[in-house]
């Protein structure tokens, strides 16, 4: 079936890096979603991935896929307390019209 | 940048009356979605839709819910006879070309079934 999961909170201390760590179950799944939720907002896309890409980096952030353990990772580095927020992983289903599966999300709380 | 605008923000309906939740997706967007996030829990896909018919519905999707594309640019979802569970915040999506770069959301609607 299609599964998403994520550890449910995370805390770091200010200009620390962050991981948040999400595994999936379906195979066929072709891209690979971060989206960041503000309190009270919508959808953020933060990046994605290919699933046959390993890595993607975009300026601070950097995606790391290991689809042999169907296991994506986020990291943050130099984490500020704006990136406080909920942290979704999700992926898209191929065969169908890519319907997104969506992880329970992953709060990241920066102290200073 | 081009954004999905979902209008009104916040909703408060009674139990057994029907809501329409719109949405103004991308113009150039050929994709449209509708999901929905119950407080603390996941966003759970409701509906695609292409090609102006449903695509793939969730189990979620039952008799009470509808899509429609009156016009060329909007996109709603009507709820006949709301339930005290419909209570969630409804986020409409768009695509250009399925997965890819990625789907815009729009902020979404806080549907409150009292």
């Amino acid at each position: 079936g299609e599964d998403v999961e994520q550890s449910l909170f995370l805390s770091v201390r200010e200009g620390d890096s962050s991981v948040i760590n999400c595994t999936y179950t379906d195979s066929s799944s072709t891209y690979l979603y971060w989206y960041k939720q503000e309190p009270g907002a919508g959808l953020q896309l933060l990046t994605y991935i290919f699933s046959n890409m390993d890595m993607k980096q975009d300026q601070r952030l950097t995606v790391l896929l290991n689809k042999k353990d169907k296991h994506l990772s986020l990291r943050i580095a130099d984490t500020q307390t704006g990136d406080s927020a909920i942290y979704f992983c999700a992926e898209s289903i191929s065969g169908g019209y890519n319907k997104l599966i969506f992880g329970a999300g992953t709060r990241l709380a920066v102290h200073p | 940048e081009p954004e999905v605008t979902q209008t009104p923000s916040h909703q408060v309906t009674q139990m057994g009356q029907e809501v329409i939740l719109r949405c103004v997706p991308i113009s150039n967007h050929l994709y449209f979605y509708w999901y929905r996030q119950i407080l603390g829990q996941k966003v759970e896909f409701l509906v695609s839709f292409y090609n102006n018919e449903i695509s793939e519905k969730s189990e979620i999707f039952d008799d009470q819910f509808s899509v429609e594309r009156p016009d060329g640019s909007n996109f709603t979802l009507k709820i006949r006879s709301t339930k005290l569970e419909d209570s969630a915040m409804y986020f409409c999506a768009s695509s250009e070309a399925g997965a890819g770069n990625g789907y815009t959301f729009g902020s979404g609607t806080r549907l409150t079934v009292v």
